[in-house]
């Protein structure tokens, strides 16, 4: 049982190039999310899905993309990265409203010169 | 939308003192509100909860209290030790329940 998987965990890309942030979960939760981290910014979401086939913006969905393939997996891609998006992102299952709180994968670093 | 916010932003406590993390949040329907601890370099993990039926829960040294009418929840660490330094974030539903985080309190306790 591993709870939430993501890879890859570390990556360096060039401005421009594209590339795609996988996560799967073992939790059986309908529910899951993509969050960056920025020092001293917290947890910000960038887009969820609450449900397989279903996916919402959050609070800064700009540059990115995301695709719900099944109930287990859902992914995030960046189309032409930028500096700016340097961060480390998170994957999470959970939904904290009707009990489940939300389980975070262990990260992934990203770095964009 | 749900709007969180912490304070301090960081605490240093010595170690054996009580450490207090404040939050107040916007929403009066939010209705979960849980704290995570994230150490340097790993992913923030759930350290206590709260649901809106109730004001206060305790787990060895660890409480959180809400008062629903103010719109604040705070998280009490007592007898700290050196291992509880870390950053520590609340959180609260928002209307489509999705968490809402709060910018992070980095904790420190010297030893």
């Amino acid at each position: 049982n591993a709870g939430v998987t993501q890879t890859p965990k570390f990556q360096v890309l060039k401005t421009g190039q594209s590339m795609t942030l996988q996560c799967a979960q073992d939790m059986n939760h309908n529910s899951m999310y993509w969050y960056r981290q920025d020092p001293g910014m917290g947890l910000r979401l960038i887009y969820y899905s609450a449900s397989e086939g279903t996916t919402d913006k959050g609070e800064v969905p700009n540059g990115y993309n995301v695709s719900r393939l099944n109930k287990r997996e859902f992914s995030l891609r960046l189309e032409s990265a930028a500096p700016s998006q340097t961060s480390v992102y998170f994957c999470a299952t959970g939904t904290p409203g009707s009990g489940n709180t939300i389980y975070f994968g262990e990260g992934s670093w990203l770095t964009v010169v | 939308g749900e709007n969180v916010e912490q304070h301090p932003s960081t605490l240093s406590v010595q170690e054996g003192d009580s450490a207090v993390i404040k939050c107040t949040y916007s929403d009066s329907a939010s209705n979960y509100f849980p704290w995570y601890k994230q150490e340097l370099g790993k992913r923030p993990q759930l350290i206590i909860d709260i649901r809106s039926n109730v004001g206060e829960k305790k787990d060895q040294r660890i409480a959180v209290t809400l008062n629903k009418t103010a719109k604040h929840f705070s998280l009490h660490i007592t007898e700290t030790q050196p291992e509880d330094s870390a950053v520590y974030f609340c959180a609260a539903t928002d209307k489509v329940d999705k968490l809402v985080f709060g910018a992070g309190t980095i904790l420190r306790v010297k030893s």
